[in-house]
């Protein structure tokens, strides 16, 4: 079945240390996203690419990196810039803004808490 | 960025239809109004979207105000599995199709 898989579903993660999430397609789809969710909040987007190498910051870059160097792939990087990491994260992926409406398919989440 | 406003919570009764509004005053002619819903947990799970025309699908019905300043989800008879935070956000043709979610109404539906 075609969807998106994100993995760990949970990460602990001691203060100062990077972590990587991962996010992977098989929906072939052009773009992915990553959004940042805290308790009892909407989603907030982090960083999304439209096409493979290259990619835009949303709202909340600030202490995250991401790279996308494969089609299916979008790795964040959670690094010890990010003050407060701690939360749920979720990706996401579409046809692109060329399909028309865009509609999204979001991954399970990976839940971080930083002990 | 264009913005959604919509109630913090709804309740509803088990086999009652639902209507859960959405304001989005800002609207590009271009930008497309999506409906998510996301149970506890887990990713969001899309419901539908439109443009111009009110659509329909197996999930729900979207009425669309003739401005496109406000639209409207319909649950033609909620379940108790209908219970979950709903997003209206718009996908902004202007930035790339980028959709900026907003705090959503919280649906509870009564047995």
């Amino acid at each position: 079945d075609g969807g998106i898989t994100q993995s760990p579903k949970y990460l602990f993660r001691k203060e100062g240390q990077n972590v990587t999430l991962s996010c992977e397609q098989n929906l072939n789809h052009d773009a992915m996203y990553w959004y940042r969710q805290d308790p009892g909040q909407g989603l907030r987007l982090i960083y999304y690419s439209q096409i493979v190498n290259d990619f835009q910051k949303g709202d909340i870059a600030e202490g995250y990196s991401v790279s996308r160097e494969k089609k299916e792939s979008f790795p964040l990087t959670v690094t010890s810039a990010q003050k407060n990491p701690t939360a749920f994260y979720l990706c996401a992926s579409s046809a692109g803004p060329s399909s028309g409406a865009n509609v999204l398919t979001f991954g399970a989440g990976s839940r971080l808490t930083v002990l | 960025d264009a913005k959604t406003t919509q109630p913090n919570s709804m309740e509803s009764n088990e086999e009652e239809p639902v209507h859960l509004p959405c304001n989005h005053s800002t609207i590009s002619g271009t930008d497309y109004i999506h409906w998510y819903r996301q149970l506890p947990s887990q990713g969001p799970e899309y419901v539908i979207h439109g443009l111009t025309s009110n659509v329909n699908n197996r999930m729900a019905s979207l009425a669309i105000a003739e401005d496109r300043k406000s639209s409207t989800l319909i649950l033609h008879r909620a379940t108790l599995r209908d219970a979950a935070v709903y997003y209206c956000i718009l996908s902004l043709y202007n930035q790339g199709g980028k959709l900026i979610f907003g705090q959503g109404t919280e649906l509870s539906v009564k047995p």
